[in-house]
């Protein structure tokens, strides 16, 4: 069955440190999609990655970098140099190929409260 | 490109009340998705249209749930006889069929049934 697991459920931390959101998923399928949203306060998701199965190369945009790993099913997210900004809850997500047909929904963790005091 | 608009953004309604909520997806998309979310948990899929066709409801979308897309355009999700249990963020999502399937969302409609 598919399903997405973030462990850690809050993550507090000091303005400037890093910080790594671990995300964990199971699918039968062998393409498949992995997300990360971000949700700040307001509510709204906001998009900030997408990776596909196949390509497991890790990808760094600014202070964010993402690391896929296949063999341990996971593709964890490591915000640089942290800023009270960043405070927000962070969702990975698992979107399949083969077994979805046409319907690409997205199977969701239940997040990572991230708040960076100043 | 204005991105995916709801309304309205907040809706607090008696328990039995009707209610509807819209959605604008981004123009060249012609995938739409609705999701629920409520307070500590990750987004539930409710159901997904392929231009105008509903191609797949969830289990959580009871009879009282209703959505459309008529024209392949906008959505409207109608939830009748609300009842407390409905009280959640509904969300709506946009993608473009193949190639980059990136669903990009709306800022949600929160409602409060009392």
């Amino acid at each position: 069955a598919q399903k997405v697991t973030q462990a850690q459920t809050e993550i507090s931390v000091v303005e400037k440190e890093d910080v790594t959101l671990d995300c964990v998923y199971e699918t039968r399928d062998t393409t498949y999609y992995l997300f990360w949203y971000k949700q700040p306060p307001s509510g709204e998701l906001v998009f900030l990655i997408r990776r596909n199965s196949f390509d497991e190369q890790n990808e760094i945009s600014g202070r964010y970098s993402w690391n896929f790993q296949k063999s341990t099913s996971s593709f964890n997210f490591t915000i640089t140099a942290s800023q009270v900004v960043d405070s927000a809850v962070y969702f990975c997500a698992l979107s399949e190929s083969l077994w979805a047909g046409n319907n690409r929904k997205l199977i969701w963790g239940l997040g990572t409260s991230l708040a960076v005091n100043p | 490109d204005t991105g995916v608009s709801q309304n309205p953004r907040h809706k607090i309604t008696k328990r039995g009340q009707n209610v509807t909520f819209r959605c604008d997806p981004i123009s060249e998309h012609n995938r739409l998705y609705w999701y629920r979310q409520t307070l500590g948990q990750g987004p539930e899929f409710l159901t997904y249209f392929q231009n105008e066709a509903q191609l797949e409801k969830s289990r959580l979308l009871s009879d009282r749930f209703s959505a459309e897309r008529p024209k392949g355009s906008f959505s409207t999700l109608e939830i009748q006889r609300t009842e407390q249990g409905d009280s959640a963020m509904y969300l709506c999502a946009s993608s473009e069929m193949g190639g980059r399937e990136t669903q990009y969302f709306g800022p949600g409609t929160r409602l409060l049934v009392l």
